[in-house]
């Protein structure tokens, strides 16, 4: 089975520090990656996906992630965090399986920023 | 305004006592799914469905059920719930393998 692995479970940084958050994926075919994220007391939300194509892929709020196919991950990059970035980020992978697509989900981090 | 709707938000009841948490989107996506959000343990998917009477388990199915008589429409029914169905639930649609777009939630707990 697929597996989705967040190396980090819980980061904790001052603003305006620089951010990576870790996602590494088991599965050896075609792929197509997300980065969701869910702010304290609201639902998931996507905060970008790479389907094909550049794989430097941006997304809002100034993140962006890079694809690393020889390495399976999709590791989540901010160059400077604000406090209302404190959230709970999850990577995701979707493959095909069976006629149908299969979303996996890593367990989350816990980003939190100090003012 | 396209979303994925969840009733009841908020949900206390006891031991045994079979409950249906409603879940509707109205972007006529062909996928969706119920997530249960548990510290710790992230998103796990207890079924998804791939359109209209067509559902399949996910990793956490044990005593769950779900049925899509409609494309819009995707409830989770507990027959008897336990206190170990406490949790976060998330219903999400999506088309294919694209963005899931996700209901804001239902916290259940079951005493």
């Amino acid at each position: 089975a697929q597996s989705v692995s967040q190396h980090n479970h819980h980061v904790i940084l001052s603003e305006a520090a620089s951010l990576e958050l870790g996602c590494n994926y088991s599965y050896g075919g075609t792929v197509n990656l997300f980065w969701y994220v869910q702010y304290p007391g609201q639902h998931l939300q996507l905060l970008l996906k790479y389907f094909s194509g550049d794989p430097l892929v941006k997304g809002i709020k100034g993140f962006e992630a890079e694809f690393i196919k020889s390495k399976f991950s999709f590791n989540l990059r901010k160059p400077s965090v604000q406090w209302s970035d404190t959230a709970e980020y999850f990577c995701a992978v979707t493959h095909a399986s069976g006629g149908s697509y299969i979303p996996t989900f890593g367990r989350g981090t816990s980003l939190i920023v100090h003012p | 305004e396209a979303q994925v709707t969840q009733n009841p938000r908020y949900l206390i009841t006891v031991t045994g006592k079979k409950l249906t948490v409603t879940c509707s989107q109205n972007m006529n996506h062909e996928y969706m799914s119920w997530y249960r959000q548990d510290p710790g343990l992230g998103l796990r998917q207890i079924y998804y469905s791939m359109n209209v009477e067509v559902t399949d388990k996910g990793d956490v199915p044990e005593g769950y059920k779900v049925s899509r008589k409609e494309k819009r429409n995707f409830p989770l029914i507990l027959e008897s719930p336990s206190p170990n169905q406490t949790s976060l639930y998330f219903c999400a649609s999506r088309t294919g393998a694209d963005t899931q777009y996700f209901g804001p939630g239902t916290r259940l707990t079951v005493l």
